[in-house]
């Protein structure tokens, strides 16, 4: 039974790139969160999704992130335009329920 | 969500209990105390999670004070391994915001040879 699958696990982008994050949720799981750790800093919400719906998007920033769960395939995590501010680890969960999120092993992301 | 308080950091020897306290003095009656643990670089891992009675697994032991105002969680033999950052959270399982789990800055445990 796999986990939370995150790829990639590390990406290098220069300012003003894109960077798009996937995320494949356990099996069985319809729920999907984005969360986002900056250095030395604690994990903050960005984005709660179920299946071709953003249920709550307080955590994202207003301009430049996006995020989606299609019917079919990963949710995707997508930034426009890097900036260096953006360097983070950004860690995907998943849940069946209300109860207990799983989380992924996250991707490292780095703006050049 | 309600506020914890956690220490910063702890040191446990390894073999022994670690025992994690957390304050969360203003936790609502529908609220449940959830802990996690990150390990360096990695995801954060699902612990335990309780109401107002106590709970066991695999992982670990809950011990939830009679006012819920804090709580203890109890790593029963620390290992090497379980050297990782602890978050105690508290939240509602259920409805409208029960999804957001809100982190702190958690105990740093070091589980010393």
């Amino acid at each position: 039974n796999a986990g939370v699958m995150q790829n990639p696990r590390h990406l290098v982008r220069r300012r003003g790139q894109e960077a798009r994050l996937r995320c494949s949720p356990m099996k069985g799981h319809s729920h999907v969160y984005w969360y986002r750790q900056l250095p030395e800093e604690g994990l903050k919400f960005m984005v709660y999704l179920q299946k071709e719906n953003i249920i709550d998007e307080s955590g994202m920033p207003k301009e430049r992130f996006s995020a989606e769960f299609p019917k079919e395939g990963p949710s995707i995590l997508r930034i426009q335009q890097v900036v260096r501010g953006d360097s983070a680890a950004y860690f995907c969960a998943s849940s069946a329920g209300a109860e207990k999120l799983f989380f992924g092993s996250g991707t490292q992301l780095s703006v050049l | 969500d309600a506020k914890t308080t956690q220490p910063p950091s702890m040191d446990c020897a390894e073999g022994r209990a670690a025992n994690l306290p957390c304050n969360h003095s203003t936790i609502s009656g529908n609220e449940y105390v959830y802990w996690y643990r990150q390990i360096h670089s990695q995801g954060p891992q699902y612990i335990i999670h309780g109401l107002k009675n106590n709970e066991t697994n695999e992982m670990a032991s809950l011990i939830i004070t009679e006012d819920r105002k804090s709580s203890t969680l109890i790593l029963p033999h620390a290992t090497l391994r379980d050297t990782a950052v602890y978050y105690c959270i508290v939240r509602v399982a259920g409805g409208a915001g029960s999804y957001q789990l809100t982190f702190g800055k958690g105990t740093k445990l070091s589980v010393i040879p």
